[in-house]
């Protein structure tokens, strides 16, 4: 049972490339959902899922792009990197479900947009 | 709008001393609300919190709910150096499914 996996755990952009960040959980979770948290900051909503197929934006949606079409996979699409978007990006999933509704927090991506 | 704030946003003190962490709230359809722990990476989770006045007590970490005066307390006994981090507070609103986070508390404990 891994839990919440992220790749990349580093990446480097250069301003208007493109990239997919990946999140996968293996906890069978309907909820899931992708933060950026910059230095010195908590965390900002970015997008989020509550089951296959749906999915809402949150507080910082523009530059931004999701998908869900498994339960397990929740990517992140950046379509033109800007200096902006430098950031640690955290993706998690909850169950929401009866008693227990905590976040399981991947390891991060570090970005860099220069 | 939805808003959680916590204070101070940064303490140091010094090994054994006691800390008290603030977190207050104004969330529509508040349903819990969370403390995480975050050192180098990823945030882990310290307690949910639903019902006001229960104590949830985890070692020398504890903290309370006060539904009515829309707050929490994080409380650190003995601190060690070990306890340094930023410390999140978030409240899951069950109306749109989202956590709000607050911006966090920085706590660097002294040997």
């Amino acid at each position: 049972n891994a839990g919440v996996t992220q790749t990349p755990k580093f990446r480097i952009l250069k301003i208007g490339q493109s990239m997919t960040l990946q999140c996968t959980q293996d906890m069978n979770h309907n909820y899931m959902y992708w933060y950026r948290q910059d230095p010195g900051m908590g965390l900002k909503l970015i997008y989020y899922s509550v089951g296959a197929g749906i999915t809402d934006k949150g507080e910082v949606p523009n530059g931004y792009n999701v998908s869900r079409s498994t339960t397990e996979d929740f990517p992140l699409r950046l379509e033109l990197a800007a200096p902006s978007q430098t950031s640690v990006y955290f993706c998690a999933s909850s169950s929401q479900g009866g008693l227990y509704n905590e976040q399981f927090f991947g390891p991060g991506t570090r970005l860099t947009v220069l | 709008e939805d808003k959680v704030v916590q204070s101070p946003l940064s303490l140091v003190v010094h090994e054994g001393d006691t800390v008290t962490l603030n977190c207050s709230y104004e969330v529509t359809n508040f349903r819990s609300l969370l403390w995480y722990k975050q050192e180098k990476k990823a945030p882990t989770f310290l307690f949910m919190l639903t019902s006001s006045g229960i104590e949830k007590k985890s070692g020398r970490l504890s903290s309370i709910l006060d539904k009515k005066e829309l707050f929490s307390i994080l409380n650190i006994t003995a601190t060690q150096t070990g306890d340094s981090a930023i410390y999140l507070c978030a409240v899951h609103s069950s109306g749109t499914y989202k956590y709000i986070f607050g911006t966090g508390t920085r706590l660097k404990v002294l040997a």
